[in-house]
């Protein structure tokens, strides 16, 4: 099973400023099959990036991801309010799918 | 837009059958797309349970492969969870949702809101 360490768990943030996301993996995902969630309390998570740096349909373009192998990146390139969340990198290139343990993006 | 929502008691047993139901709207199970399952115990992350392809092919996370089962409604408007034996450990969140595309690797696009489910005697 591919575990997904992402860093940091917490990032103080203000609006307006950028933030990037890390997500590891313990091995190498398989063409790059790896996508970010945003997740607000009380909602289903929300898909933004797929195959590494596809933004999902209706995405704002401020959301990019980046990285292969084992090392991928989500930044935001402005923090708009509705940004604060939590966020999850997801690998579904070798069953079982994986999920990191998320990064929360907080005010500052 | 597709639409899913889950249903079933919020309320399990210690050792019984947990069973859920995702009623779909817009788009039959029989289209070209993976169905699936993911859990979140609260306060925690996320699990990927299994998914179910339209031709009813399954695949499930192997920690619990021995005790889920999907299947596909002949309604083709829903599809169904039955997670066996469960435990205080199955208390979670559950999700179904519907991948991007009919490709085997595909990530999940459309989510339902979640439903609760507590184990509990």
């Amino acid at each position: 099973e591919i575990m997904l360490t992402q860093s940091p768990g917490t990032l103080p943030l203000s609006p307006g400023e950028r933030a990037t996301l890390s997500c590891r993996a313990s091995q190498s995902v398989s063409s790059s099959y790896l996508a970010w969630f945003q997740q607000k309390p009380g909602q289903a998570p929300r898909l933004l990036i797929y195959g590494a740096f596809t933004r999902a349909a209706g995405i704002p373009d401020r959301f990019s991801g980046s990285g292969s192998g084992t090392d991928f990146t989500l930044t935001i390139s402005r923090l708009e309010p509705e940004d604060f969340a939590v966020y999850y990198c997801q690998q579904y290139g070798t069953s079982p799918w994986t999920f990191g343990q998320g990064t929360k993006v907080q005010m500052k | 837009q597709v639409q899913l929502q889950e249903s079933g008691p919020g309320l399990v047993k210690p050792s019984e059958t947990l069973a859920l139901s995702c009623a779909v709207s817009t788009y039959s199970t029989s289209s070209d797309y993976y169905w699936g399952w993911i859990r979140q115990p609260p306060g925690k992350g996320l699990e990927w349970i299994g998914s179910i392809f339209h031709n009813g092919n399954t695949y499930y996370t192997p920690s619990l492969k021995s005790r889920v089962t999907m299947s596909l409604d002949s309604s083709k408007t829903q599809f169904s969870l039955k997670l066996s034996s469960v435990t205080a450990a199955d208390t979670a969140v559950y999700f179904c949702a519907r991948s991007v595309s009919g490709s085997y690797h595909s990530p999940f696009l459309y989510w339902g809101q979640g439903t609760l489910v507590t184990v509990s005697s």
